[in-house]
């Protein structure tokens, strides 16, 4: 099952619009971390933040993290037609062996010019 | 880049027929990951590695096997493939300050 549950499964927005997406998930962690996934390619890593901090910047990337509620936010601001790609969360479980991580089942994002 | 490489790219196989990817990498990671990748499902841990020989099960790992015989290679291995083990193969590896993690460009499996 997975750990994290993304949220919308899609979105569609207009170049410079900010994109918004969240993930959920179930158990206490050591990081939750964000990656793209550009169509027929591999993930790539984007941000990470720890479970004691609440909010990480990269960029137009805006990360925060709320553990009591074990949900975290992605926004990319002022969006580009670059940043069309599926968005997936991913944690290191409080016990996890071998640094391994769950993903959730991402966000496709659309960015219109 | 974390020179990763995955071989074949692409591969049709038969119903039956043992089949085996390979992830290469180049600069001496400890940690190898192989995920499937399926609609709907995100990523899914099949094995991963903690060293040369050091290996274990992750999520989905029934009908696949895993060796790691030096730092570089982790193969995975499909006995006897099967329909619902079509999917696109991504192996990882674990670095940097924080072991996030690094992605190679997947391998596409068609099991007819």
């Amino acid at each position: 099952s997975q750990q994290g549950e993304e949220d919308p499964q899609a979105l569609s927005i207009q170049e410079g619009e900010n994109a918004t997406m969240n993930c959920s998930y179930k158990t206490s962690i050591n990081n939750l971390q964000w990656y793209r996934q550009n169509s027929g390619r591999g993930l790539v890593h984007l941000i990470l933040i720890r479970s004691n901090e609440r909010e990480k910047h990269s960029g137009r990337l805006r990360v925060t993290l709320d553990t009591s509620k074990k949900s975290s936010s992605l926004l990319i601001t002022a969006s580009r037609a670059a940043d069309t790609a599926s968005y997936f969360c991913a944690t290191e479980g409080l016990r996890a062996a071998g640094n391994k991580l769950t993903f959730g089942g991402g966000t496709r994002v659309l960015v219109k010019p | 880049d974390a020179g990763i490489t995955q071989s074949p790219r692409h591969k049709v196989t038969e119903t039956g027929t043992p089949v085996t990817l390979r992830c290469h990498q180049t600069e001496n990671h400890r940690y190898m990951y192989w995920y499937r990748q399926d609609p709907g499902h995100g990523l899914r841990l099949i094995h991963y590695s903690y060293g040369v020989k050091d290996t274990d099960k992750g999520e989905v790992s029934d009908g696949y096997s895993v060796s790691r015989s030096k730092t570089e290679d982790f193969l995975l291995t499909l006995e006897s493939a099967t329909s619902s083990q079509t999917s696109v193969y991504f192996c990882a590896i674990s670095a940097g300050l924080s072991y996030e993690q690094y992605f190679g460009p997947g391998t596409r499996l068609t099991v007819t």
